[in-house]
């Protein structure tokens, strides 16, 4: 099965606390994508990372960062410092280089609170 | 430089009516995806385009539904006769290739609400 699992449907935080988001993905192929994507509430979809599965190195950019562990077949996302504009909601999702369909998670609800 | 352009933003119709959605994708790019968001389904793939032409409408709900890509600058996702439970909002994307190891840019949506 190839499936996107984010278990967290809503999380919520006071400005300035770190939060993080999970993502879960079970695939048997070796060559695949994980991507971030955040739609704020304005509705866009805005892309914010893919890593390829032979890339494990982590990545950071600014208060953003990635965590990549095909151990446990995770690439969870954390937002160093959140701010109000973090709010949002945040989708993880899976591709192969033999497809161009991506497979969503169904999403994880962030509300910064002031 | 410009995003993915769709039109119109938002749509109220009766219906029974034919819905046309429209959508220029980034320029150079050569793949072309048509999305659906709901409450409900989250978000679903309809139907995809790698150099103008149709992969994969496996997506695609019914006969209702039908999507044309005549150049690389534009393509139409077509809804005859629309009724209620297709109100939701619609996604074009693009990518620069085909290929999964490519994001994938999304355009503002059209919010289409049939009544």
């Amino acid at each position: 099965a190839q499936k996107v699992t984010q278990a967290q449907t809503e999380i919520s935080v006071v400005e300035k606390e770190d939060v993080t988001l999970d993502c879960v993905y079970e695939t048997r192929d070796t060559t695949y994508y994980l991507f971030w994507y955040k739609q704020p509430p304005s509705g866009e979809l805005v892309f914010l990372i893919r890593r390829n599965s032979f890339d494990e190195q982590n990545e950071i950019s600014g208060r953003y960062s990635w965590n990549f562990q095909k151990s446990t077949s995770s690439f969870n996302f954390t937002i160093t410092a959140s701010q109000v504009v973090d709010s949002a909601v945040y989708f993880c999702a899976l591709s192969f280089y033999n497809t161009d369909k991506l497979i969503f998670g169904t999403g994880t609800r962030l509300q910064v609170f002031p | 430089d410009a995003g993915v352009i769709q039109s119109p933003r938002h749509e109220v119709t009766e219906m029974g009516q034919e819905v046309t959605l429209r959508c220029k994708p980034i320029s150079g790019h050569n793949s072309l995806f048509w999305y659906r968001q709901t409450m409900m389904r989250g978000l679903e793939l309809l139907i995809y385009f790698n150099n103008n032409v149709p992969i994969d409408d496996s997506g695609m709900p019914e006969d209702r539904f039908s999507a044309k890509m005549p150049n690389a600058s534009f393509s139409t996702l077509k809804i005859q006769p629309s009724e209620p439970r297709d109100s939701a909002v619609y996604f074009c994307a693009s990518s620069l290739k085909p290929g999964g190891g490519y994001e994938q840019y999304f355009g503002p949506g059209t919010r289409l609400t049939v009544t």
